[in-house]
């Protein structure tokens, strides 16, 4: 079945650095999704992406889906306190449209 | 706009007892989604509903769990018996359709002693 991996599990980064997590899909997918989790909290979408080499940018945050729509990546600039949670990336299968999760990266920062 | 409502919000059992959580998706959302969160991991698919019908129960352990989906709004996840392994946060999700983004609860967090 569709495997989602996500890297790093975990990120610990200084306030005011970037940092960059990276979802990668074991089959081919038809969108993916990023959602955050903060401690103690519930997923929260945050953004889809659905066309090869997709960008899109939320202030702070840079969402990309790769050109073979196999992988995606977020890219977090100028971290503050309030990036702290665990982000993850949910594709959808082409073969199925099953919607997987992957297992998070948790972002922890400090001041 | 109304969220998505669960409950219970905690709920701490023996194991081979029972337990049942209630999910009231949002309004008009055809879609609903049990998920299953251990501690430290991502959210794993249950079950899927489409109104009053099963998308997806592939991954729903079917000796023991069971859902539905009455009326095709709201639903109940039930546990029997539960074992220590069930110690997760269940997730309720909705959406207007399948392909769009989930709205989820606040899950229950479940502990099994």
């Amino acid at each position: 079945g569709q495997q989602v991996m996500q890297i790093p599990q975990y990120q610990h980064v200084q306030e005011g650095e970037d940092f960059t997590t990276y979802c990668n899909s074991s089959t081919t997918l038809s969108n993916i999704q990023w959602y955050k989790q903060r401690p103690g909290g519930h997923p929260v979408f945050l953004i889809q992406l659905v066309k090869s080499g997709e960008v899109k940018k939320q202030k702070r945050l840079t969402f990309q889906f790769g050109e073979a729509k196999k992988n995606s990546s977020l890219h977090i600039t100028a971290t503050q306190t309030t990036d702290v949670g665990t982000y993850f990336c949910a594709g959808r299968s082409v073969n199925d449209y099953k919607l997987s999760f992957g297992a998070g990266t948790t972002v922890t920062v400090r001041a | 706009e109304a969220g998505v409502a669960q409950s219970p919000r905690y709920k701490i059992i023996e194991k081979r007892q029972s337990v049942a959580f209630w999910c009231n998706p949002i309004s008009g959302h055809a879609t609903l989604y049990w998920y299953q969160q251990i501690l430290g991991q991502g959210p794993k698919l249950l079950i899927q509903f489409q109104n009053n019908g099963v998308v997806d129960d592939s991954q729903l352990p079917k000796d023991r769990f069971s859902a539905e989906r009455l009326k095709g709004v709201d639903s109940t996840l039930k546990i029997q018996p539960a074992k220590l392994e069930d110690s997760a946060v269940y997730l309720c999700a909705s959406s207007f359709t399948t392909n769009e983004k989930l709205f989820f609860g606040s899950g229950t967090q479940l502990s099994v002693l």
